[in-house]
């Protein structure tokens, strides 16, 4: 099983709101890591988890919260966006990030609008 | 720290045409480097790596890329493109010492027939 799920697919959400996006792996992958990818852009490195411990916070506003739950689960809880932050946001996962070499695999990513 | 240029925006190419996405790389120490595609509305899909040793990769859906350290490049090639093949195109280095991708801007293919 060689996939990255994603759930919801796409997400409309106020800027009042608040949501969570969700990203599952079972490859036994110790990385993963959150992406926002505007159009016709190259996907933006947020956040990076290892084994279970947030490595790397690429400067994100605090209105971004992720968590890692266990080995297989990554959630973005989101609060109080704005529209600009509306973009497909991608998780992906690698084995480790301590030996390079190794290529990240990529979930179908969320589509989310702020209204 | 290591920089990945794509030459072009934008290819338009015809049915069983052949094409090329040409990748150029900037960095001191040694490299990874990476091609993904990304269909509509989907997610990236890894086409080919190269870490070391042979510097003609293969990839899947018939896809190829050499790697060449003197012109600090790394070119794909199709040798006949199919229709399915139009989607965005990103060519990524990382450092072989650490785990972060830097993507080039992409690249967006078009096949018409």
């Amino acid at each position: 099983d060689t996939e990255v799920t994603q759930t919801p697919k796409h997400l409309v959400m106020g800027m009042t709101n608040k949501k969570s996006l969700k990203c599952e792996q079972h490859m036994g992958h110790r990385a993963m890591y959150w992406y926002k990818q505007k159009a016709k852009k190259p996907p933006e490195l947020m956040f990076v988890y290892s084994y279970e411990k947030l490595s790397i916070n690429e400067s994100v506003p605090s209105r971004f919260s992720p968590e890692c739950p266990n080995s297989s689960l990554l959630n973005l809880h989101l609060h109080a966006l704005q529209p600009e932050d509306s973009a497909l946001y991608l998780c992906a996962s690698s084995p480790s990030l301590t030996r390079a070499g190794y290529e990240q695999y990529f979930g179908p990513g969320t589509r989310l609008t702020v209204t | 720290a290591q920089s990945v240029t794509q030459l072009d925006s934008q290819v338009p190419v015809f049915e069983e045409a052949p094409v090329e996405l040409r990748c150029n790389y900037s960095s001191s120490v040694s490299v990874y480097l990476f091609w993904y595609v990304q269909y509509p509305n989907q997610g990236l899909q890894l086409l080919l790596k190269y870490l070391s040793g042979s510097t003609l990769v293969k990839g899947i859906n018939g896809f190829e890329a050499e790697f060449n350290k003197s012109q600090t490049s790394f070119h794909l090639r199709k040798p006949s493109v199919h229709i399915s093949d139009t989607a965005e195109y990103f060519c990524a280095v990382s450092k072989a010492s650490g785990y972060a991708l830097n993507f080039g801007k992409g690249t967006s293919l078009l096949v018409t027939p």
